[in-house]
């Protein structure tokens, strides 16, 4: 089956410094969505994407997150001046269309702000 | 925005034993997700109910979607072991996808 891939596994940063999470969604799918998810709580909807441009964000998406598709491939989620709280596993999700369609989630990237 | 609860929020049961978790909606459901998380990892795809009324089965687990009552129910027969974890609803993919707020299993041997 195909698959979402996430890198790096596992991301440790000082506060302050800023962060690319990298994700490459399956080829021939159109939707792109990031989540994190505090260590013991909910996951949650940070940002999703479309035709290139952001289709809707959540209230933790502020000016500190920004996303991007460089290229064909890769979906990237910056955070520009990490703080202590964004300590959080980050998931990555792509689907093909909109309705009712498998959403296909990455492995995850586990940041760890120091 | 839709928030979908679920009930138990945890849940210990001793291995063979029958479980149901459900999952409310706060808005009509077009379609509901069932996705496995093992502790610290990714998320594991179990179903997709896209109609009222439909029930699907994989292995020991079944789930259901009643669309009139906003509901879905995850039943687990015979638990062993390896169905420990959190198992998470989600709302049809729009723009935003939401998971529900998570039940997690322990499965005593």
């Amino acid at each position: 089956e195909p698959e979402v891939t996430q890198t790096p596994s596992h991301q440790v940063t000082q506060m302050g410094q800023e962060v690319i999470l990298r994700c490459v969604p399956i080829s021939n799918h159109l939707y792109f969505y990031w989540y994190r998810q505090i260590l013991g709580q909910k996951v949650e909807f940070l940002v999703s994407f479309y035709n290139n441009e952001i289709s809707e964000k959540s209230e933790i998406f502020d000016d500190q997150f920004s996303v991007e598709r460089p290229d064909g491939s890769n979906f990237t989620l910056k955070i520009r001046s990490t703080k202590l709280e964004d300590s959080a596993m980050y998931f990555c999700a792509s689907i093909r269309g909109v309705l009712r369609e498998k959403l296909f989630f990455g492995s995850g990237t586990q940041l760890s702000v120091l | 925005s839709q928030e979908l609860e679920q009930s138990p929020q945890s849940l210990i049961v001793q291995e063979g034993k029958n479980l149901t978790i459900n999952c409310t909606s706060s808005k009509t459901l077009y379609g509901l997700y069932w996705y496995k998380q093992k502790y610290g990892e990714g998320l594991i795809f179990l179903m997709m109910l896209q109609k009222g009324g439909e029930e699907k089965s994989h292995e020991k687990i079944t789930a259901k979607l009643d669309e009139k009552k906003q509901q879905s129910s995850l039943h687990i027969t015979a638990s062993q072991p390896s169905h420990a974890g959190i198992y998470l609803c989600g709302a049809d993919p729009g723009n935003q996808f939401y998971f529900g707020t998570g039940t997690s299993l322990t499965v005593i041997p």
